[in-house]
């Protein structure tokens, strides 16, 4: 059980275009959903939690214009890097947390190429 | 506040063991592992809740101290399949993730 999809697993996009990214919670009730970007060899770096139906919560220094999240469902959301440029490349990994003590089962990630 | 871990990175020959600590200046709620594969999302591993737990999934354990201020995972007769990035994940308020620590096992 706890298994989580990420869609698309890459993507190269044009310097000035939006891409969207989904995260799917298949077979439990996610209540919570993060969002983390990581660069090679560091860590993850949280970005965003989401609950459903609520405004996402940006960590600092995290554009909520330019990284749009959207929590529509209970199993369902996205994250939308708007007017993406070649810095936004990166590996976006989703993860969603049924509410337990926050154990999180993460998503295969998202590479993400902006040229 | 972030927190630490050590070592960065440890290499080890297949059977040998290691110890990753993870440790906060703040008392913590809970303590997560992980562990993430090259290009692949974190996997969890096991969380910690209470002072002075130890808890295991398969030859690898972890404990946290009575002060629940550090938390440490311990490799026992490493095989190759363990080789990986260990992060640990604190909640202290909100979650954390630490730098993380490369583990490689070889033949």
């Amino acid at each position: 059980g706890a298994v989580v999809s990420q869609h698309p697993s890459r993507v190269i996009c044009k310097s000035g275009t939006s891409v969207k990214i989904e995260c799917r919670s298949l077979d439990f009730q996610a209540t919570t959903m993060f969002w983390y970007r990581q660069f090679p060899k560091q860590s993850l770096m949280l970005m965003a939690t989401s609950n459903e139906g609520s405004k996402a919560t940006y960590e600092q220094g995290v554009e909520k214009d330019k990284f749009l999240i959207n929590h529509a469902s209970l199993t369902l959301s996205t994250l939308t890097v708007t007017s993406a440029h070649p810095e936004d490349s990166s590996f976006y990994i989703c993860s969603a947390s049924s509410g337990e003590l926050y154990t999180q089962y993460f998503g295969p990630g998202t590479r993400l190429t902006v040229l | 506040q972030q927190p630490v871990q050590s070592p960065q990175a440890v290499i080890l020959r297949e059977g040998e063991d290691a110890v990753i600590n993870c440790s906060s200046s703040k008392a913590l709620y809970s303590v997560h592992w992980y562990r993430q594969k090259h290009g692949e999302a974190p996997v969890f591993l096991m969380i910690l809740l209470k002072g002075g737990e130890q808890k295991g999934h398969e030859k690898i354990s972890a404990s946290f101290n009575e002060k629940k201020q550090q938390s440490s995972l311990y490799l026992t007769a490493s095989q190759l399949s363990y080789s990986g990035t260990y992060f640990c994940g604190t909640e202290e308020g909100k979650f954390q993730f630490g730098a993380g620590t490369q583990v490689v096992v070889t033949p």
